[in-house]
């Protein structure tokens, strides 16, 4: 069974920083790209990040560039976003999710962990 | 502002059919194909569709997909109380070289 669980959401100040992490398992992680996708409180799904399997292509949203890096360790199967000079507006859940290998697009997606950026 | 555009809510009866509108532009729906998701309230999204109209096996066959030109839609016919959720599209888009998705459709069963 396919699980992918996110952990590292919290209360941060705005201007402060927070890593996430996604455990992957149930598949052979390092076979699939991964996506960061968000989702503020009573909104819709915004699309963060992408990484391919091996880390050697990555895509940011607009929103984020310059921000957010997307990190990936094949050996430990885990998925990250480091998150710096977090502002009000990156107030979300955040979703890890896989890309699948047999379609373009997201298959699976984790339960979420949020973020708040509060002071 | 969301760049694929569906339309913020949609209704029906038990057993009716439903349609929910999805529309894009050339660098998204008019150049890949297009997937849809359910998100029942407190949960993560789940795949409903994907690859324009192929369902995931446990989806019901209630649920069906179709894609023309720069626009795509998800039907769900023989309506449940179960199938009370939001939706949303996705596709690629080749200029942003990122994901877009729609604003979502709160379907509300009467």
């Amino acid at each position: 069974e396919v699980q992918l669980v996110e952990s590292g959401g919290g209360l941060v100040q705005p201007g402060g920083s927070l890593r996430l992490s996604c455990a992957a398992s149930g598949f052979t992680f390092s076979s699939y790209s991964m996506n960061w996708v968000r989702q503020a409180p009573g909104k819709g799904l915004e699309w963060v990040s992408y990484i391919s399997t091996s880390g050697s292509t990555i895509y940011y949203a607009d929103s984020v560039k310059g921000r957010f890096t997307i990190s990936r360790d094949n050996a430990k199967n885990s998925l990250y976003l480091q998150m710096n000079s977090l502002r009000d507006d990156d107030t979300a859940v955040y979703y890890c999710a896989r890309s699948s290998s047999s379609f373009a697009g997201v298959d699976y997606w984790g339960q979420g962990t949020l973020v708040t950026v509060s002071s | 502002q969301s760049v694929l555009t569906q339309p913020p809510s949609a209704s029906g009866t038990p057993g009716q059919r439903v349609t929910i509108s999805c529309s894009g532009s050339s660098s998204n729906i008019g150049s890949n194909s297009v997937n849809w998701y359910q998100q029942l309230p407190g949960t993560a999204p789940k795949l409903v569709i994907y690859s324009n109209n192929q369902r995931p096996s446990g989806v019901p066959d209630r649920f069906s997909g179709s894609k023309s030109g720069t626009s795509a839609s998800l039907a769900i016919s023989g309506l449940q109380s179960e199938d009370e959720a939001d939706y949303y599209c996705a596709a690629w888009d080749d200029s942003l070289n990122g994901w877009v998705f729609g604003g979502g459709t709160k379907l509300t069963v009467l």
